[in-house]
């Protein structure tokens, strides 16, 4: 089947902007997660969601960054007033979350995020 | 809060050598240990993981043994090819929503 797919695969934008960047995660994983990874570096987390609602969001670096997850699948991270620094990949992965079994994170290919 | 490091980069190996990347982790509790792969123009993927101490995580030819009295898990493959070339990464999770923490990455180039 399917893996997880993130769109667009490249944004550029500018200073100050808004910006919307969509997770679709693989069919019947009802975990979801958010990664920021920087140039040289690993990823870094920013949010989970369980379902529609975001179980921990401790890694969200200010509020210009908002995550929704409306109906349980497809998740849209929002960017606002973009600052050269939000410069990154952005990966999402989704996983089952059978839990107490660690449940393997599929992750998509990431949109990369230039901010001029 | 938890951390991983590991062995900076980059690697350079010739065909058939062994290979080892050192990884250590700081953690609360008993995380689950794993290594993931990033092939050229590919996305992350898991290699191998271990949920417990003295377990061995396999996958590929490669190895990693969850070490709890060394806080380590060590990364060795017997002898390496070309295709094995990648950015290699250790992580971790721990506390129950299985949120990873990783480590910076090791590039690994292989030469024939």
């Amino acid at each position: 089947g399917a893996g997880v797919s993130q769109t667009p695969s490249n944004k550029v934008t500018e200073k100050g902007k808004y910006v919307e960047l969509r997770c679709d995660p693989i069919s019947g994983h009802t975990a979801l997660y958010w990664y920021r990874q920087s140039l040289g570096q690993g990823p870094e987390f920013l949010i989970y969601f369980q379902g529609t609602g975001a179980a921990d969001d401790s890694g969200l670096p200010n509020d210009r960054f908002f995550a929704v997850r409306p109906e349980g699948s497809v998740s849209t991270l929002k960017i606002q007033r973009t600052e050269r620094g939000d410069s990154a990949v952005y990966l999402c992965a989704s996983s089952q979350r059978l839990v107490p079994i660690y449940n393997e994170q599929f992750f998509g290919p990431g949109t990369r995020l230039t901010v001029l | 809060g938890n951390s991983v490091t590991q062995m900076e980069g980059p690697v350079t190996l010739s065909e058939e050598a062994f290979l080892t990347i050192n990884c250590t982790y700081t953690a609360t509790g008993y995380p689950s240990l794993f290594w993931y792969v990033q092939y050229p123009g590919e996305g992350l993927q898991l290699l191998l993981k271990a949920t417990k101490a003295d377990d061995k995580g396999s996958n590929k030819g490669f190895e990693a043994t969850y070490r709890k009295e060394t806080t380590s898990f060590h990364l060795e493959k017997g002898s390496v090819q070309v295709s094995d070339s990648a950015v290699y990464f250790c992580a971790l999770s721990a506390g129950g929503n299985e949120k990873l923490t990783f480590g910076t990455g090791t590039r690994l180039t292989i030469i024939p």
